[in-house]
């Protein structure tokens, strides 16, 4: 079992406050690292797929950055609004292997 | 609507019953996977297709779990004599390539009685 862990578990937002979570991941035997969005009631939607270390991606007002060396990458929110509301999911995909190891989520509210 | 679908959505059961779910992946992604989210925590793999061929399972996957993925196409995930443990939200997910983005669907959320 690998040790995905993602902080904050949960926070609160106002709307137009710029927000950042962390995953945290293995250092070692690296593939990917993904993002992804579960709002409530829907299907988790893929935000990102990372591979290279130093990497940066953006999508609108989300970004994200990687380390792999360290083992750690940040998914930042820009000027959140309410429909930013969700859980936000990081998994680590080792290489070699066929299967995301994901971590527990950060969940976020975006309070109007 | 091209996306990953997943039926029923909802299944309520009394313990020790059989329940079959069934996943239909994106056309063309030859990966599926199934995976179980429990309460605070993040989707846990369970078993990985390629083509019709099951190429892994995890070893949340007891002898009471079988899938199947029949040519290749949709997928089904067999639950026998269930127990209040297995209550979860099964998700199954298909992608094009390896480390490629994973497409979820909806889910289907068991409640074991």
């Amino acid at each position: 079992i690998l040790n995905v862990e993602q902080s904050p578990q949960s926070l609160h937002v106002q709307e137009g406050d710029s927000t950042n979570f962390t995953c945290s991941f293995p250092s070692s035997n690296f593939y990917a690292l993904h993002w992804y969005r579960w709002e409530t009631a829907k299907s988790p939607e893929a935000l990102f797929v990372m591979t290279l270390n130093g990497d940066e991606k953006k999508k609108g007002r989300i970004s994200a950055t990687l380390n792999t060396k360290e083992g750690y990458s940040y998914l930042y929110i820009k000027g959140s609004q309410p429909e930013d509301s969700a859980t936000y999911l990081c998994a680590f995909l080792r290489d070699g292997a066929n299967n995301l190891f994901f971590g527990t989520g950060t969940r976020l509210t975006v309070i109007p | 609507d091209t996306g990953v679908s997943q039926d029923p959505r909802h299944k309520i059961t009394k313990r020790g019953q059989n329940v079959t779910f069934r996943c239909d992946p994106i056309s063309e992604h030859n990966r599926l996977y199934w995976y179980r989210q429990t309460l605070g925590q993040g989707p846990e793999f369970l078993t990985y297709f390629q083509n019709e061929a099951q190429l892994e399972k995890s070893r949340l996957l007891s002898d009471r779990f079988s899938a199947e993925r029949p040519k290749g196409s949709f997928s089904t995930l067999e639950i026998q004599r269930t127990e209040q443990g297995d209550s979860a939200m099964y998700l199954c997910a298909s992608s094009f390539t390896s480390g490629s983005p994973e497409y979820f669907g909806p889910g289907t959320r068991l409640l074991v009685l």
